[in-house]
């Protein structure tokens, strides 16, 4: 059944290393968000994409984050550097329509 | 600002009837998702509202209205597996959705 893929699950890196985080969303869907799930912050909207074209980074420190779709079967999000106050599960999610949408199962990034 | 609140816990017993409220204020509002998420897992999709009134669907039924900015989530018949986190989420345009901080539902025996 299609479902959203990511890679990788579980990721533990040192401050200061390039973590990137890849996503398939569900073929078809033309829309591709990534989100960020701490505790304190709940589910944050990093960026979307509609078309593969970015609509919206605003969530996105820009310093450190970037997010691209390079073509419409993959997502990437990358931080460089990496910090500790980035661990957190980071969600893709991708849709027809807005008020639905199919999420991964994330990626869970531990940074020391 | 733009932000949705809801409880941050609710408990219940099994086979009752719980009812999770949301309340939104954003710039702009095309309607009201409901996501179940249990732990370890990702969030998964329940229901949307774009008009006024009551959806319902199986066991969990959803309900808008937009005059008041509100929403709830119903869950009836609770069973245990029901027990994981509510996000109510408010679409406000331009595909960009807003999520509330979740519900927390335990239910017990």
């Amino acid at each position: 059944d299609a479902r959203v893929t990511q890679t990788p699950r579980h990721k533990v890196t040192e401050m200061g290393q390039e973590v990137t985080m890849r996503c398939q969303p569900i073929l078809g869907h033309n829309t591709v968000f990534w989100y960020r799930q701490t505790m304190m912050q709940g589910l944050e909207l990093l960026a979307y994409f509609r078309n593969r074209a970015p609509l919206d980074d605003s969530g996105m420190p820009k310093d450190r984050f970037s997010a691209e779709m390079p073509d419409a079967t993959l997502a990437t999000l990358k931080i460089q550097p990496s910090e500790p106050r980035d661990s957190a599960v980071y969600f893709c999610a991708s849709g027809l329509e807005e008020s639905e949408q199919f999420f991964g199962p994330g990626t869970r990034l531990t940074v020391l | 600002g733009q932000s949705l609140e809801q409880p941050s816990e609710v408990t219940a017993v099994e086979g009752a009837i719980v009812q999770i409220n949301c309340t939104y204020q954003t710039s702009g509002f095309y309607g009201l998702s409901w996501y179940q998420q249990h732990d370890g897992g990702a969030p998964t999709f329940l229901s949307y509202n774009a008009l006024d009134g009551l959806e319902e669907t199986g066991r969990f039924s959803s309900f808008l209205s937009r005059s008041d900015s509100y929403g709830y989530l119903l869950l009836q018949e609770l069973q245990m597996k029901d027990s994981a986190s509510y996000f109510c989420a408010a679409y406000t345009g331009g595909f960009k959705t807003i999520f509330g901080a979740g519900t927390r539902l335990f239910v017990k025996a």
